[in-house]
C-alpha cells in the first residue's frame, strides 16, 4: 500500500463548479500537509500547506485535513480553465523526506 | 530571485549508459532533494542533500547515485540506464525554516528518455 493514495483522474468539470480533490494517508504520524499543482511540461508548484487537522482557504482554494479518517481534501470554488493542471497531495514523512500521492488529472471545460 | 534550474532539459539516451543531471537551487537555499516522477509511480522520493551530505535517501538501487557541491548546487548520476529509467526527474530546494515546515520549490525537471 502505498503511504499517500490519490485517485488519477482525470477529473472533468465546466467552467465554475466546485472541484473536490482527496487523497488518503495510511501513516498516523504525519502532520504536515501539502497540495502541489503541476501544469504540463512544468515543475509542481506549492498551493496549500496546512499542519495537522483543520481547515486552511486561500482566495478559491481550500484545504482540509481530517486526521481521524487519515482523509485530506483540496476545494477549488469558481473553478477557471486556468485550473486545468494536475494536482498533487503530498505529506512529510519524517525530516525533510516528502511523500506524494501520483496526482490528479483535473479539465476545467470554459 | 531567480528560481531552481536544471540542465539539461531534455535527453535521449540508450541503455547501458550513464547520465548526469544538474541542478541550481533557489539563492540561499541549502536543501536540494531529487525526484523521479513517472505516470504510474508518480513522484518517487529518489534523495535529499544538504550542506554537501546526504541526509534521506528513497528506495532506488544504487545506480542512482547524486552529490552537492559547497555552493548548494546538486548533481545526480543514473549508471548502467534501463527502460525503466526514462522519466521527469525533478529537483526541489527549500530554505528550512525549522519546525519541518519547510516549503519545496521545483524546478521544471529534466526529462529523460532511454532508448
Amino acid at each position: 500500500q502505498k503511504e499517500v493514495e490519490q485517485d488519477p483522474g482525470p477529473l472533468s468539470v465546466p467552467e465554475g463548479a466546485i472541484v473536490s480533490l482527496n487523497c488518503t494517508y495510511s501513516n498516523s504520524a504525519f502532520q504536515y500537509f501539502m497540495w502541489y499543482r503541476q501544469y504540463s511540461r512544468k515543475g509542481p508548484e506549492l498551493l496549500m500547506y496546512t499542519y495537522s487537522s483543520g481547515n486552511k482557504e486561500d482566495g478559491r482554494f481550500t484545504a482540509q485535513v481530517d486526521k481521524s479518517s487519515k482523509y485530506i481534501s483540496l476545494f477549488i470554488r469558481d473553478s477557471q480553465p486556468s485550473d486545468s493542471a494536475t494536482y498533487l497531495c503530498a505529506s512529510l514523512s519524517g525530516t525533510y523526506k516528502y511523500i506524494f500521492g501520483t496526482g490528479t488529472r483535473l479539465k476545467v471545460l470554459a | 530571485k531567480a528560481g531552481v534550474t536544471q540542465t539539461p532539459r531534455y535527453l535521449i539516451k540508450t541503455r547501458g549508459q550513464q547520465v548526469t543531471l544538474s541542478c541550481s537551487p533557489i539563492s540561499g537555499h541549502r536543501s536540494v532533494s531529487w525526484y523521479q516522477q513517472t505516470p504510474g509511480q508518480g513522484l518517487q522520493f529518489l534523495f535529499e542533500y544538504f550542506s554537501e551530505t546526504q541526509r534521506n535517501k528513497g528506495n532506488f538501487p544504487g545506480r542512482f547515485s547524486g552529490r552537492q557541491f559547497s555552493n548548494s548546487r546538486s548533481e545526480m548520476n543514473v549508471s548502467t540506464l534501463e527502460l525503466g529509467d526514462s522519466a521527469l526527474y525533478l529537483c526541489a530546494s527549500t530554505l528550512p525554516g525549522g519546525g519541518g515546515q519547510e516549503t519545496q520549490y521545483f524546478g521544471p525537471g529534466t526529462r529523460l528518455l532511454v532508448l
